[in-house]
């Protein structure tokens, strides 16, 4: 079947704009996480949601990132005033439950000039 | 000190050598362990999930944990060209909202050469 999906693969924008990047999951699965991934690090999380709501945005660096999950399924990250440092991959994956292996997308590469 | 140390790497071997990659960490309450694979601008692909001390095996992968140590290892057996990506440990605990969030290691690159 289907994996995770994420869109664009690619967005290049200047410092100070807003960014929407998008997340189609697994069909089926509740558990929806975001994560970015630095040139050279591991993917740090950002973000989890279990069906709608965010049950946990611990891993959110600031107020200028938010993101939803309206119906359950697809999710958007929003990036406001974006800065250079915000720079990097943005990885969404899903599980069917929390405690459940997470499959990853392929990424959305980030470039703020 | 981070909660996840993996050796970044490079890690070169030739084509058929038996790869041993590494991960240490210091959360005792850490309860699920992932060996993820990253080819260069894809996303991570699972390739091993387990959950108590001990040796679990899938073809020419065997991970290895030892919750005493807090040591894992992946270990790839006659590795080709074709494993060349790099290799990223991941450690999952239930955090205060039942979040079972990923720690990932800072992932090792791995060079087997034909």
């Amino acid at each position: 079947g289907a994996g995770v999906s994420q869109t664009p693969s690619n967005k290049v924008t200047e410092k100070g704009k807003y960014v929407e990047l998008r997340c189609d999951p697994i069909s089926g699965h509740t558990a929806l996480y975001w994560y970015r991934q630095s040139l050279g690090q591991g993917p740090e999380f950002l973000i989890y949601f279990q069906g709608t709501g965010a049950a946990d945005d611990s891993g959110l660096p600031n107020d200028r990132f938010f993101a939803v999950r309206p119906e359950g399924s697809v999710s958007t990250l929003k990036i406001q005033r974006t800065e250079r440092g915000d720079s990097a991959v943005y990885l969404c994956a899903s599980s069917p439950d929390t405690k459940e292996t997470q499959y990853f997308g392929p990424g959305t590469r980030l470039l703020v000039l | 000190q981070k909660e996840v140390e993996q050796d970044p790497g490079p890690l070169s071997v030739p084509e058929g050598a038996i790869v041993s990659l590494n991960c240490t960490y210091s959360n005792s309450a850490f309860q699920y362990f992932m060996w993820y694979r990253q080819y260069s601008r894809k996303g991570p692909e699972l390739l091993m999930y387990t959950y108590s001390s001990g040796n679990k095996e899938d073809g020419r992968f065997t991970a290895q944990v030892d919750k005493s140590s807090k040591y894992i290892s992946l270990f790839i057996r006659d590795s080709q060209p074709s494993d060349s990506a790099t290799y990223l440990c991941a450690m999952s605990a239930p955090g205060t909202s039942g979040t079972y969030k990923y720690i990932f290691g800072t992932g090792t690159r791995l060079k087997v050469l034909a």
